[in-house]
C-alpha cells in the first residue's frame, strides 16, 4: 500500500535532548514537508523540501534541522534549541503534477 | 504575512442539516484551495480541492470559490454525526506545490 509512515507515534524527550522524528514516503512524491500543530491551532510549516538535497525553512525552523537523502526520506530533528518542542508533529509529501499534500499519521512529542 | 482566517466556531448542527465553513486568504496570488478533516488526535485528510471560482460538488460536499472576494467556503449538506470533526482550509500560493498555509480550523459538531 502507497503511503506516508511516521515514527515512532508517541515520543517523550527529556529537558536538553535531541531527538529525530521518522517519514518514509512510498508514493513517489518530490516534495515533502514537515508541519508543527499547537492544542486547537492549525499547521505551520517547519520545513521544506521539494528535490533530494535541497531545503528551505518555513515559517518555525528555528530548533529544527532536517536532511533530504534520499527521495523518499525526510527525518526532523528536534535540537535542545527548541524551546517549547510539546506538539503534534506532522510529515507531508505532494506530487509534481498535484498540488494537495497528504499525511502521514503524526507523531506526537512530549517534554518529560 | 499570507493569512487564511476560518469562522472561529465551534459550529454545532443538528443531523441531517447543512453545516456551513467559511474561510477568507489574503494574497490575490493564491492559486489553491483545499479543505481537511481532522479528527481528534489524528493526522489531516484531504476531503475537497478547489482551483478555479464557482462550485465543485462531491457527494454531500460542496466547495465553494469567489477570488475577487478572496473568499472560500464548504457546505456539508445531511450532516451526519461521523462529520464532527475539525474543519481546516489551507491556500497554497503561487506555485509552491504542496506548500500549504493553513487557518486556525473551525470545529463541526454535529448532534443527533
Amino acid at each position: 500500500d502507497g503511503g506516508i509512515t511516521q515514527s515512532p507515534k508517541y515520543l517523550f524527550r527529556k529537558e536538553g535532548q535531541n531527538v529525530t522524528l521518522s517519514c518514509e514516503q512510498n508514493l513517489n512524491h518530490d516534495a515533502m514537508y514537515w508541519y508543527r500543530q499547537d492544542p486547537g491551532q492549525g499547521l505551520r510549516l517547519i520545513y521544506y523540501s521539494q528535490i533530494v538535497n535541497d531545503f528551505q525553512k518555513g515559517d518555525i525552523a528555528e530548533g529544527y534541522s532536517v536532511s533530504r537523502e534520499k527521495k523518499e526520506s525526510f527525518p526532523l530533528t528536534v535540537t535542545s534549541a527548541q524551546k517549547n518542542p510539546t506538539a503534534f508533529y506532522l510529515c507531508a509529501s505532494s506530487d509534481r503534477a498535484l498540488t494537495e499534500a497528504f499525511f502521514g499519521q503524526g507523531t506526537r512529542l512530549t517534554v518529560v | 504575512q499570507k493569512e487564511v482566517e476560518q469562522n472561529s466556531g465551534p459550529l454545532s448542527v443538528p443531523e441531517g442539516a447543512i453545516a456551513s465553513l467559511n474561510c477568507t486568504y489574503s494574497d490575490r496570488g493564491s492559486q489553491s484551495f483545499f479543505w481537511y478533516r481532522q479528527y481528534s488526535g489524528k493526522s489531516p485528510e484531504l476531503i475537497m480541492s478547489i482551483y478555479s471560482n464557482g462550485d465543485k460538488e462531491d457527494g454531500r460536499f460542496t466547495a465553494q470559490l469567489n477570488k475577487a472576494s478572496q473568499y472560500v467556503s464548504l457546505l456539508i449538506r445531511d450532516s451526519q454525526p461521523s462529520d464532527s470533526a475539525t474543519y481546516l482550509c489551507a491556500v497554497i500560493y503561487g506555485t509552491s506545490y504542496g506548500k500549504l498555509t493553513f487557518g486556525q480550523g473551525t470545529i463541526l459538531t454535529v448532534h443527533p
